[in-house]
């Protein structure tokens, strides 16, 4: 596996299903990132992670909960989701959080509806 | 509300002639700037990033910089039904704690027509 890789890569939920999105990066980065992306609007930046401590929450309701437990892993854990959060979660990582030069790499996203 | 501007298209762009692409920022503390290319159904690919004002080519691609108006600019030359797709510009934003976080436009779709 080389890049990010994200699982799965569709998920079909009901809003009291409990799941989990996972994400990893295979390019020796310190930092990782969730984003939202709805149709038509700018990627939206969920949470932040920079040597596993959280370094950012963009006011993401508490049913969204994410979780580090290393460098290499970011995890989304869903739970109790409304229709409204159906959207493309994508994962991105960079080689850090302290440098204005921050490329991003991003993986393949997952595609979640929420019926 | 720092805010990253991109005209959505589409874009139609006849097969060999130059797209252009704009973006405006608001932060004017803004450092890095970069270009996304991202397909139906894909994920944002990066194909370009600038640092200083002035051009920068790599392939088929040029972006342009100007800090004092504020614009970031992509160039597509030689435009191929490959490079049908949104293009995204980000912007780094600049925070009193020094970490970079990057701003999304919302993109900006482009058609190549054979």
């Amino acid at each position: 596996e080389t890049g990010v890789t994200q699982t799965p890569r569709h998920l079909v939920m009901g809003m009291t299903n409990k799941k989990s999105l996972k994400c990893e990066q295979h390019l020796g980065h310190n930092a990782m990132y969730w984003y939202k992306q709805s149709a038509k609007k700018p990627l939206e930046l969920m949470f932040v992670y920079s040597l596993e401590e959280r370094v950012e929450n963009n006011s993401v309701p508490s049913r969204f909960s994410p979780e580090c437990p290393n460098s290499s892993h970011l995890f989304l854990h869903l739970h109790t989701l409304q229709p409204e959060d159906s959207a493309l979660y994508l994962c991105a990582s960079s080689q850090d959080t302290t440098s204005a030069f921050n490329e991003q790499f991003f993986g393949p996203g997952t595609r979640l509806t929420v019926l | 509300q720092k805010e990253v501007e991109q005209n959505s298209g589409p874009l139609s762009v006849p097969e060999g002639a130059i797209a252009s692409l704009n973006c405006t920022y608001s932060d004017r503390g803004s450092q890095s700037f970069f270009w996304y290319r991202q397909y139906s159904g894909k994920s944002p690919e990066l194909i370009m990033f600038i640092y200083s004002n002035g051009d920068k080519e790599d392939g088929r691609f040029t972006a342009q910089l100007n800090k004092a108006s504020q614009y970031v600019s992509l160039l597509i030359r030689d435009s191929q039904p490959s490079d049908s797709a949104t293009y995204l510009c980000a912007v780094n934003e600049v925070t009193t704690d020094s970490w970079g976080k990057l701003q999304f436009g919302a993109g900006t779709q482009v058609v190549v027509t054979p």
